[in-house]
């Protein structure tokens, strides 16, 4: 089984609809990001949970919001799904250790908004 | 604003050759870097990474070099195989902030 778990892989929508993509892991990490992945833009940041308690905004945060249900388990909610969401998202792990702290990627959710 | 650039979005190579990918900086804060490869339908795997104390770390065919002052690194393979071929990240942090910020990536294609 992966260590970085990422539900659903594909996803269709339609505009207006509410979407959560879900991302569990196995490594006993405690910190955990979501990312979204966009021809020519890169692996933008938008969301990070370096514990339970803990949310951090990333660069592209609006339209966007999370919920760390648990050590191992880190959903991204789109409250109100529009096109320009249309991308590849990845949810990822990293242990935290300093000077050799290493991002864990989960296998990519698809989602395409109409 | 992109904090991390990689300006070539695309890259050839021959088998067997040197492959050189580059990545620039602008926040003088980072000092923990990492290149990431990703294959089409697949997440990003860690390559290799360096820290702002040394200009150059190896794992293997691959190579990383740091110009702090220029706030540019670079990813050396050699030599560049087919199973090379796939879009490569580079990425940085602050150390202490485990916040990582990704470049645009450059696609990279080694002829066989």
């Amino acid at each position: 089984d992966a260590d970085v778990t990422q539900t659903p892989r594909n996803r269709i929508t339609k505009t207006g609809k509410r979407i959560m993509l879900e991302c569990s892991q196995t490594k006993g990490h405690d910190r955990m990001y979501w990312y979204r992945q966009d021809p020519g833009l890169g692996l933008r940041l938008i969301y990070y949970s370096f514990d339970v308690k803990d949310i951090n905004k990333g660069e592209i945060s609006d339209g966007y919001s999370v919920s760390r249900q648990a050590q191992a388990k880190f959903s991204l909610s789109l409250e109100s799904a529009i096109p320009n969401q249309t991308a590849l998202y990845f949810c990822a792990t990293s242990e935290g250790v300093v000077g050799a702290n290493v991002l864990t990627f989960g296998a990519g959710s698809r989602l395409t908004v109409l | 604003d992109q904090q991390v650039k990689q300006n070539s979005p695309s890259l050839s190579v021959q088998e067997g050759r040197i492959s050189i990918l580059n990545c620039d900086y602008t926040n003088s804060m980072f000092d923990y870097f990492l290149w990431y490869k990703k294959y089409p339908a697949e997440g990003p795997t860690f390559l290799i990474s360096i820290s702002s104390i040394k200009d150059k770390n190896e794992d293997g065919r691959f190579t990383v070099f740091l110009n702090k002052s220029a706030k540019h690194l670079s990813l050396h393979i050699v030599p560049s195989q087919p199973g090379d071929s796939a879009v490569y990240f580079c990425a940085a942090s602050e150390t202490g902030t485990y916040k990582y910020i990704f470049g645009t990536g450059t696609r990279l294609k080694v002829l066989a």
